[in-house]
């Protein structure tokens, strides 16, 4: 089945800086590739997706970009701020096209004022 | 934005016992997944559900586990018996489409399994 490491597991940065998480899968029929943030207790919340038939999609300071070949994805975070702390989870759906999401091992994000 | 409910919030039992975990998708939603996360770690697919059929499963899903949406109402998840190693947050997530489409998740039941 699907595959999908993530790294780095922890990331510190400056407030302001920018912040990349990275993410690679194994199933080359995966077609959907969504991030979510997870605050301690709370649900994972969806902050940005793309599919498989985009390279690039931004919102606001958030930019996600997915090699196809490589079969990579990755999200940065530009002019970081303290409430960007979090766990952010990567994950790929199936291939079968199920719904089915494989999420990455999560990277836990602390953005230092 | 689009809200899953999910009830309990937390559930502490007794090994061999029964436990239901229900889940109030968002209303328009068709399909409707279960994932289990343990403390630290990622969410991991247990089962996806659509027009009162399993759809698919992983093999998390024990033979212990079922999943039912009887008459539009909570989509439950059914451990019987419950083991100590069920114990983890319980996340119902539910989406519109089938395939590429947003999951939303609800707010999760811890499940403590003594």
């Amino acid at each position: 089945g699907e595959q999908v490491e993530q790294l780095p597991s922890i990331l510190r940065v400056q407030e302001g800086s920018s912040a990349s998480i990275n993410c690679s899968y194994e199933d080359s029929a995966s077609n959907y590739f969504p991030w979510y943030k997870q605050e301690p207790g709370e649900n994972p919340k969806l902050i940005i997706d793309i599919r498989s038939n985009m390279e690039r999609k931004q919102i606001q300071e958030l930019i996600v970009l997915l090699d196809k070949k490589a079969k990579r994805f990755s999200l940065h975070i530009t002019d970081t701020q303290p409430g960007d702390s979090a766990m952010y989870f990567c994950a790929a759906s199936s291939g079968a096209n199920t719904g089915k999401l494989t999420f990455g091992h999560g990277t836990i994000l602390r953005v230092h004022p | 934005g689009p809200k899953v409910l999910q009830i309990p919030s937390h559930q502490i039992i007794d090994m061999g016992q029964m436990v239901t975990l229900n889940c109030d998708p968002v209303s328009n939603h068709l399909y409707f997944y279960w994932y289990k996360q343990i403390l630290g770690q990622q969410m991991e697919f247990l089962v996806n559900f659509y027009n009162g059929k399993v759809m698919e499963k992983s093999k998390l899903f024990k033979d212990q586990f079922s999943v039912e949406r009887p008459d539009g109402s909570y989509f439950t998840l059914k451990i019987q018996p419950t083991a100590l190693e069920d114990s983890a947050v319980y996340f119902c997530a539910s989406s519109l489409a089938w395939g590429a489409d947003e999951q939303y998740f609800g707010p999760g039941t811890r499940l403590t399994v003594l």
